[in-house]
């Protein structure tokens, strides 16, 4: 049972242009959501959460969209550059489960100078 | 800065031996975690901890163990090596209450069993 699904393995876009990552998840008790970013041969670091009870939350170029009535949310780049080709993981969590998130199988971004 | 300390970037071993994978976290983190990536799949959570002693299964926890006797160490033991647990291994912390859940991780050992 997949919980968050990013169905799009893979995106490709031009540098200086918008990249639109997609997630969508089925449990209903998730409360919180967050992206991370990987890079081959290293762990993943945190990029961008979102709770529940906002629609959108913005830092530089990433911007977070959460609608929950369809239960998708999508990470916006703008302006994507090069340094942002990596693996891009959704995940999921809901209060109460102690910080253990459930992950998306991941999108790899390439951004084409 | 939080950080996350795998003690073996990459590990070669063979079918049936028995493989230690240690982890350690500096921020007095509560909660840890060890991880599998493999392509296609994702990150899948193999075992977590939410305090000295404690261990909860998780999503695919078969043919592996863990072992936490100290707060800022958490151990993945694979008992009998199989080539199908070749895979990236990440080690994760986080803070106790956090409802945001943001996980901590550390740079990965990348296990290949032969």
């Amino acid at each position: 049972d997949q919980q968050v699904k990013q169905n799009s393995p893979s995106l490709s876009v031009q540098e200086g242009r918008i990249s639109i990552l997609n997630c969508d998840y089925t449990n209903s008790m998730f409360d919180y959501f967050l992206w991370y970013k990987k890079y081959p041969a290293e762990g993943p670091t945190f990029l961008i959460s979102i709770s529940s009870i906002k629609d959108k939350n913005e830092d530089g170029r990433f911007t977070v969209f959460l609608n929950k009535s369809a239960k998708h949310l999508s990470l916006h780049i703008v302006p994507s550059q090069p340094g942002d080709s990596a693996v891009y993981f959704c995940a999921g969590s809901h209060t109460g489960a102690n910080s253990k998130l459930t992950f998306g199988k991941g999108i790899t971004l390439s951004v084409r100078p | 800065d939080v950080k996350v300390t795998q003690s073996s970037r990459y590990l070669v071993k063979r079918t049936g031996e028995k493989v230690f994978l240690e982890c350690v976290q500096d921020m007095d983190h509560e909660n840890m975690f060890w991880y599998r990536q493999d392509p296609g799949l994702g990150l899948r959570l193999i075992y977590f901890s939410y305090d000295v002693k404690m261990k909860e299964k998780g999503d695919i926890p078969e043919g592996y163990s863990v072992s936490r006797e100290k707060k800022e160490r958490f151990s993945l033991i694979l008992e009998s090596a199989s080539t199908n647990q070749t895979s990236m291994y990440l080690c994760a912390s986080s803070l106790e209450g956090r409802g945001g859940g943001e996980l901590f991780f550390g740079e990965g050992s990348r296990l290949t069993v032969l």
